[in-house]
């Protein structure tokens, strides 16, 4: 299986912050990583597909890069809808598709 | 507009088998580039990937459940379902369906994302 880490797994931070969110792959997935954001008791919603594509529908403060074997999550000047659950997801090998552990980010 | 729900029993006993249907609508499994995947997350844990099917009824399963899983589609009812065989208080999940669509590599082969899923339906495993 290739692992997905992320980091860190919980973050705090202000409304108009700029975040960071880290995923790491245990192996190389060249750029085949997605982005979701989960609210408490509803499903995800992708946000960024192929490491770098912003979904449609998806604000623009929100921008995915890396190849290889690192990826980031930046989300630029937080809105109070922003915070939630994000998980990262490699497409790269169906044995199987694997999520990270998730990183909440929560409100400072 | 592209919806899925998912359907299916809340409780199942231990070693029974579990059926999940995901009923959508706004898009066709006929159509070519789509799929239906499966996504579950136990209470409080992360979302891990079960199994998914393409339009041309290409089947793809998590490895370790592969033994227990089986997708089908019925594209005239706009449905696809999921079977769970031998069913153990850690299946106790939160079970999506999600639509799938994939880039595909120069070698042709498919690297899916799930781009809209259903509100999930939640299994509890319990005597």
């Amino acid at each position: 299986d290739i692992q997905m880490t992320q980091s860190p797994s919980s973050l705090s931070a202000s409304v108009g912050d700029r975040v960071t969110i880290t995923c790491r792959a245990s192996q190389s997935i060249s750029s085949y990583l997605n982005w979701y954001q989960q609210k408490a008791g509803k499903a995800p919603k992708l946000l960024i597909f192929a490491a770098s594509s912003l979904q449609s529908g998806v604000p623009s403060r929100f921008r995915g890069s890396g190849s290889g074997t690192d990826f980031t999550l930046t989300i630029s000047r937080l809105q109070p809808e922003d915070f939630a659950t994000y998980y990262c997801q490699q497409s790269y090998s169906s044995s199987p598709y694997t999520f990270g552990q998730g990183t909440k980010l929560e409100i400072k | 507009q592209i919806t899925l729900k998912e359907s299916g029993p809340t409780l199942v006993k231990p070693t029974q088998t579990l059926t999940l249907t995901c009923t959508f609508s706004g898009f066709s499994l006929s159509t070519s580039g789509v799929g239906v995947g499966w996504i579950r997350q136990p209470p409080g844990k992360a979302l891990e990937w079960l199994a998914l099917i393409y339009w041309d009824d290409d089947q793809r399963y998590r490895p370790s459940l592969k033994s227990r899983l089986t997708i089908t589609k019925d594209t005239s009812k706009n449905q696809v379902v999921l079977t769970m065989t031998n069913m153990d208080p850690v299946d106790t999940a939160t079970y999506y369906c999600a639509h799938t669509v994939y880039l595909v590599t120069t070698y042709g082969y498919r690297r899916p994302y799930f781009d809209y899923w259903g509100q999930g339906s939640l299994v509890t495993v319990s005597s």
